[in-house]
């Protein structure tokens, strides 16, 4: 199984600070990658597909790139409502894996 | 809207038996392929496997740590989606996601879950 190892595993930013996360994985796969966002209690929600497409109705400021085994998840001005956990996720081959999680904590 | 609603969690004892199902709603379900994934109390999320859809047979795939013991299966003329988990283990404890696979994007859309409790 392709393993998603993402980095860090924690992170305490302020209101408008620019966040970002990464996640490698442990063989090429090519864009399929997804980000999500978990509040606690809640169910993930699609942030990023296919490495770098924003799902509809996600703030602009959240950005995704990368290719390969490499990829980024960018938070260009954090905003109190991003205080949550993200997960990475692959898609190109089964079985699908996830990232373990960023939790991005309030400075 | 895009609804997804799970039930049939609960309390069952090690090497019991439990079936979940999932509502959807506000889109076409027999056109997605759909899947399950778990997340144990306080930890990571866990992908548990995926059924396609009519046009590709209704074939499945499921994560090693299931497979053998977990069978996903689905009505399009209900439009359900069918957890049935046999052997079960205290770490199959979790909250289990139904989740529809996007035509575009990948697992775009989520329930809110249910929570599976396998302990004696």
């Amino acid at each position: 199984a392709i393993q998603m190892t993402q980095s860090p595993s924690s992170l305490s930013a302020s209101v408008g600070d620019r966040v970002t996360i990464t996640c490698r994985a442990s063989q090429g796969i090519r864009n399929h990658l997804g980000w999500y966002q978990q509040k606690p209690g809640r169910a993930p929600k699609l942030l990023i597909y296919t490495a770098s497409s924003l799902q509809s109705g996600v703030p602009s400021r959240f950005s995704g790139s990368g290719s390969g085994t490499d990829f980024t998840l960018t938070i260009s001005s954090l905003q109190p409502e991003d205080f949550a956990t993200y997960y990475c996720l692959q898609d190109f081959t089964y079985p699908l894996t996830f990232g373990g999680g960023t939790k991005v904590e309030i400075k | 809207e895009v609804q997804l609603v799970e039930s049939g969690g609960g309390l069952v004892q090690p090497g019991g038996s439990l079936r979940l199902s999932c509502a959807a709603s506000g889109f076409i379900f027999s056109d997605h392929y759909m899947d399950w994934v778990r997340q144990a109390p306080g930890k990571g999320l866990e992908w548990v496997g995926r059924t396609r859809n009519k046009v590709n047979s209704y074939t499945t795939e499921y994560a090693a740590s299931v497979k053998g013991r977990f069978t996903i299966a689905r009505d399009d003329s209900k439009n359900s989606l069918y957890l049935q988990m046999n052997s079960l283990k205290t770490e199959d404890t979790a909250v289990y996601y139904c989740v529809r696979e996007g035509i575009v994007a990948t697992l775009d859309f989520w329930g809110q879950g249910t929570l599976v409790t396998v302990s004696s």
